[in-house]
């Protein structure tokens, strides 16, 4: 099993339309987690942090549910300037350090 | 406010040679993280650098090897290429290691895209 699991997609979706991302991780004993924005060919960027309490920025949502090892990005009214991919990302314990892992990315589409 | 800079950003070899790619992290990080991140594939942890040392390793051979000099700069060498190694090499800078709390956020440059024939 991967450490963190998305689905690659791709998600086709309309203007306007909202659209939700999930990820899944194995290591319970994950410290922080994070959603990355990477457009074809460019360096990946930070999109937002995700907490417990969850996180909102604009249109972005970020879940996060340690008790079922995921985390969840919402994307309401789709723009086509959205269209990329979302790489959730998980800096989890593993051998006595933390590490950075991410997922292969889920691939978003928005179609006019 | 300069933010992580690589060079160079393309480059073509062919198997069995030598690469060196370099990494200015961004003004006021002093860690330094190495990724490969092959077609269609998220970015692999290859390893870290704080305090000009390798603090953490990701599952890639002794062929992938680096350095970090004091003013936190740093350099990704692969010896002896081979046609798998082809593929986008991501150096992400940070602050204060982060191997031992898992707290910080990782500031990627745009990568060098390393071709092998």
């Amino acid at each position: 099993r991967k450490e963190v699991e998305q689905d690659p997609g791709p998600f086709n979706v309309p203007e306007g339309a909202t659209v939700a991302f999930n990820c899944t991780y194995s290591n319970s004993a994950s410290q922080s987690f994070f959603w990355y924005r990477q457009d074809c060919r460019k360096e990946p960027k930070l999109l937002m942090s995700v907490y417990s309490s969850g996180n909102e920025d604009g249109r972005f949502t970020a879940q996060l549910n340690r008790a079922s090892q995921y985390i969840s990005l919402l994307i309401r009214d789709s723009k086509l300037s959205d269209s990329a991919t979302y790489l959730c990302v998980v800096n989890m314990l593993t051998s006595g350090t933390y590490k950075y892992i991410f997922g292969t990315g889920t691939r978003l589409k928005v179609l006019a | 406010d300069a933010g992580v800079t690589q060079s160079p950003t393309h480059l073509i070899k062919t198997r069995g040679q030598q690469v060196t790619l370099r990494c200015s992290p961004k003004s006021g990080h002093d860690t330094v993280s190495w990724y490969q991140q092959a077609l269609g594939q998220g970015p692999q942890f290859i390893f870290q650098y704080y305090e000009e040392e390798e603090r953490q390793r990701g599952n890639f051979p002794d062929r992938f090897s680096g350095h970090q000099f004091p003013n936190y700069s740093s350099e990704l060498n692969v010896n002896a290429l081979l046609l798998g190694d082809s593929a986008l090499y991501l150096c992400a800078s940070s602050l204060g290691g982060g191997w031992q709390s898992g707290a910080n956020v990782l500031t990627f440059g745009a990568g060098s895209r390393l071709t092998v024939l």
